[in-house]
Formats: C-alpha cells, sequence, structure tokens
C-alpha cells in the first residue's frame, strides 16, 4: 500500500513568490494534517482536514498560507506571498477515522521549502 | 515554555549500551502519548504508543506518569541503526488529535 506522498521535494523560491505544496494521503484515510519544522524549532501543528472539511486551523501561522482538501482526496498547501520566515519542511500526515481514540498518523517525506 | 520538553542530546552511546530518554509536557489534558523516530532529512515514524501501566516492544520501553505529566523511553542493547532523533509526541484525544511535539533527542550509537 503506497503510504503518504508530498510533491514537490524540494523548493527554492523568491521572497514574495508563491509556492503550493501538495500532498496526497494514504488512500481512505479521512484525516489529513499539515505541519512545520522551522529549522531549530519543534514541529508544529498547522491544521487538520476532515475529509474535505477543516477541522481546526489553530496552527496556521497567517492569511498568507491556504489550505485546500477539494473531494476529501489530496490537499495543498498555498503560500503568497512567501516571506523568508516561511522556510522549512512541510510534513503532511494522514490517518484513520476510526473513532477508537487516536489513530497513528502517518508521515509523508515533507517538502523542504527555501525562501530567498 | 514548550508544550513538550526535551533534553535535545546528542546522547554519544556505545553499541550494546543502555539509554533513557526523558521528556515533560505542560498541557494536563493531553490523553495520547508517544515516541516517534526520525532519521536524519526523513519523515518521522512512530516507534511506540505509551501506555499508563508502561509498555514494551523489544528492546524498547516507554513508561508515563501522569502525575508528573512525564515519559520515558529505554533502549537496551543499542544498536548502530537506532542512530536517530527520538521525538516526544502529545495528543488531546478527541480535540482533532493533532500531535505536539518535543524538539527531539539525538542518538548517536557508536562501535
Amino acid at each position: 500500500e503506497a503510504g503518504v506522498t508530498q510533491f514537490p521535494s524540494h523548493s527554492v523560491i523568491e521572497k514574495g513568490q508563491t509556492v503550493t505544496l501538495r500532498c496526497d494521503p494514504i488512500s481512505g484515510h479521512d484525516n489529513l494534517y499539515w505541519y512545520r519544522r522551522v529549522m531549530g524549532k519543534e514541529i508544529k501543528f498547522l491544521l487538520h482536514f476532515v475529509k474535505e472539511s477543516k477541522q481546526d486551523e489553530s496552527g496556521m501561522p497567517n492569511n498568507r498560507f491556504l489550505a485546500e482538501r477539494t473531494g476529501g482526496t489530496y490537499s495543498t498547501l498555498k503560500v503568497q506571498p512567501a516571506e523568508l520566515e516561511d522556510s522549512g519542511v512541510y510534513f503532511c500526515a494522514s490517518s484513520q477515522n476510526s473513532g477508537q481514540g487516536t489513530d497513528t498518523q502517518y508521515f509523508g517525506p515533507g517538502t523542504r521549502l527555501t525562501v530567498l | 515554555r514548550k508544550e513538550v520538553e526535551q533534553d535535545p542530546g546528542p546522547f554519544n552511546v556505545p553499541e550494546g549500551a543502555t539509554v533513557a530518554f526523558n521528556c515533560t509536557y505542560s498541557n494536563s489534558a493531553s490523553q495520547s502519548f508517544f515516541w516517534y523516530r526520525q532519521d536524519c532529512r526523513k519523515e518521522p515514524k512512530l516507534l511506540m504508543s505509551v501506555y499508563s501501566s508502561g509498555n514494551e516492544d523489544g528492546r524498547f520501553t516507554a513508561q508515563l506518569n501522569r502525575a508528573s505529566q512525564y515519559i520515558s523511553l529505554l533502549i537496551r542493547d543499542s544498536k548502530l541503526s537506532d542512530s536517530a532523533t527520538y521525538l516526544c509526541v502529545v495528543a488531546v484525544t478527541g480535540g482533532g488529535n493533532k500531535l505536539t511535539f518535543g524538539t527531539g533527542t539525538q542518538l548517536k550509537v557508536e562501535l
């Protein structure tokens, strides 16, 4: 079974440009999460989808970040316009929705974003 | 104050050694606890969940002390392949299960 995939693996852009990250969760997983690790800091939660609905977006840094999950399958995270402090590794994770406590979250390989 | 505190290390240990990592968490509403392993430039992978009664998986033993809000991981008979960063992770079950991570403890197992 395929795991969580993310595209691109790396992205280098200039300040002010736009970047769109994509995440394909494990098939059948209703829950999809975005996390980010900024250099030297811990991995931090950004937001959570259940199917196509945003369940919790309390971790989104500001309105330059827009996440979508149309159709409840893959998700995109757009940063527009990018700033230097947006550099980091963006992880996507997915889990089932068994309704029995905390389902294991499986992480994708991440997208390493560098803003120059 | 960070929600999950860990000693960043690195812990440099010889092969075969026993090593212990600790972490503390500040949110008393936390109900689920995990240790994740992250290899260099890779994604975090679940190593084991941590239960109140303590649990063991091969050479790995995890303990939870809810009263002290303290989690530990013990690795016995360390292997070179255990070298990685170990992330202490907590979640508030029902709160969307979003994970809160510590910064991780780096382990280097040497010959």
